[in-house]
């Protein structure tokens, strides 16, 4: 099974919709990356949490870590097409290792404008 | 300040032959990260080189597969005799110094084998 797990696998919104996407993992969290990846080509680094209830914020997304669900969510306000993308979520899972991060599948976010 | 440079961009092989895959990390990282993106499938990593040491290689396939971070020059990932089920997005990252908060992704070598 997967050690963590992405949802949804895609969505399509309206531009300006709000949305919501969640990264879970099945073991303990000790550090949470958020990507984004055009088609085809590298990640880009949106954000890294560390601490439960962490949350942070660049432009119109933002990120939070719940330590305890050992979930985080990506959140994109009056989403706009320049959002579209695959989101990934990548982790440091369970050994604390500091470097070999676990990535989910990504979401495949569509901005219809 | 260039960022992960990596090399080819697409790279086309045939069954049985070697491919090479270059990584430079950024200027002043010396920790560099091997990751393969299978189709359908995340990101898992494959090694963890430091200049002239292997440091972590856990998640590199038992034969064929092969990395190095030389002193002088880029780190390579070297794949030989290559079959189907290599064709993949590679992408290498690196880090400064203290570990890998702050990676830095490249944009990939994507391998296809013909």
């Amino acid at each position: 099974s997967q050690e963590l797990e992405q949802s949804p696998q895609s969505l399509i919104v309206q531009e300006g919709k709000n949305l919501t996407i969640n990264c879970t993992s099945s073991k303990t969290l000790y550090g949470l990356y958020w990507y984004k990846q055009k088609y085809g080509e590298g990640l880009i680094f949106l954000m890294m949490l560390q601490k439960g209830g962490e949350e942070k914020s660049h432009e119109k997304i933002t990120a939070k870590l719940d330590e305890k669900k050992q979930q985080s969510s990506l959140h994109i306000t009056a989403s706009q097409p320049s959002h579209a993308g695959i989101y990934l979520c990548g982790a440091d899972i369970g050994g604390g290792s500091n470097y070999k991060l676990t990535f989910g599948k990504g979401t495949l976010l569509t901005v219809n404008p | 300040n260039a960022g992960v440079m990596q090399n080819p961009r697409h790279l086309v092989r045939r069954r049985g032959q070697e491919a090479r895959l270059r990584c430079s990390p950024m200027k002043g990282h010396s920790h560099v990260y091997w990751y393969r993106q299978l189709p359908e499938e995340g990101l898992k990593f494959m090694v963890y080189l430091q200049k002239e040491n292997i440091i972590d290689e856990s998640g590199m396939p038992k034969e064929r597969f092969s990395a190095e971070f030389p002193k002088e020059g880029p780190s390579i990932l070297r794949i030989q005799q290559v079959v189907r089920g290599d064709s993949a997005a590679y992408f290498c990252a690196s880090s400064p110094p203290g570990g890998s908060y702050g990676y830095t992704f490249g944009s990939g070598t994507r391998l296809t084998v013909v």
